[in-house]
């Protein structure tokens, strides 16, 4: 079973707007991570916020965490061609596994 | 640094046969992670290595196995493959936990 849902499942937007997704999850957590992955490839980590932080920057990203609300968001600002990806939550509950929703599809037209 | 490599990239094999995938871990990472993703779902969690034991397994029954060498670097091992098994293999490695390095994977299809 999976422990985030990402919402939307799927976005498109065109280049230079700013794109965010979602993802909520059921239990406590230790941190949350997000990733990307380009057409069924490998994930790549983009970013990394713990239980006891609500913002983080990197970049043109910018996540938060509400652990209340057992939510967190990711934004991409100014989106390029290649911000097209798959875009993964995933929470670590201190086991040292990572539990992953389905994703949104995120599509940047030019 | 470099980072995490799986081999083979793309796997063909008949239903019932065994297969065998293989992931070097990051240099100075000693946990390894594998992970199952079928098309157009998130990565399921298989099972973990941490200093060549068993750190933690995920819903997958005993046909999954693996092991981890002194090196760190990893395999796993599927028996009587079934259609469903069609999916990439992630491996992943991590020295605490925190931030993992994710390989590209193994396509597996299974006919």
């Amino acid at each position: 079973s999976q422990q985030g849902e990402e919402d939307p499942q799927a976005l498109s937007i065109q280049e230079g707007e700013n794109a965010t997704m979602n993802c909520s999850y059921k239990t406590s957590i230790n941190n949350l991570q997000w990733y990307r992955q380009n057409s069924g490839r490998g994930l790549v980590h983009l970013i990394l916020i713990r239980s006891n932080e609500r913002e983080k920057h990197s970049g043109r990203l910018r996540v938060t965490l509400d652990t209340s609300k057992k939510s967190s968001s990711l934004l991409i600002t100014a989106s390029r061609a290649a911000d097209t990806a798959s875009y993964f939550c995933a929470t670590d509950d201190g086991d040292y596994k990572l539990s992953f929703g389905a994703g949104t599809t995120v599509t940047v037209r030019a | 640094e470099t980072g995490v490599t799986q081999s083979p990239t793309h796997l063909i094999k008949t239903r019932g046969q065994q297969v065998t995938l293989r992931c070097s871990s990051q240099s100075g990472h000693n946990t390894v992670s594998w992970y199952q993703q079928a098309l157009g779902q998130g990565p399921q969690f298989i099972f973990q290595y941490y200093r060549e034991e068993e750190n933690g397994r995920g819903n997958f029954p005993p046909r999954f196995s693996g092991l981890q060498f002194p090196n760190y670097s990893s395999e796993l091992n599927v028996n009587a493959l079934e259609l469903d098994d069609s999916a990439l293999y992630l491996c992943a490695s991590s020295t605490t936990g925190l931030g993992y390095t994710f390989g590209s994977g193994t396509r597996l299809t299974v006919v």
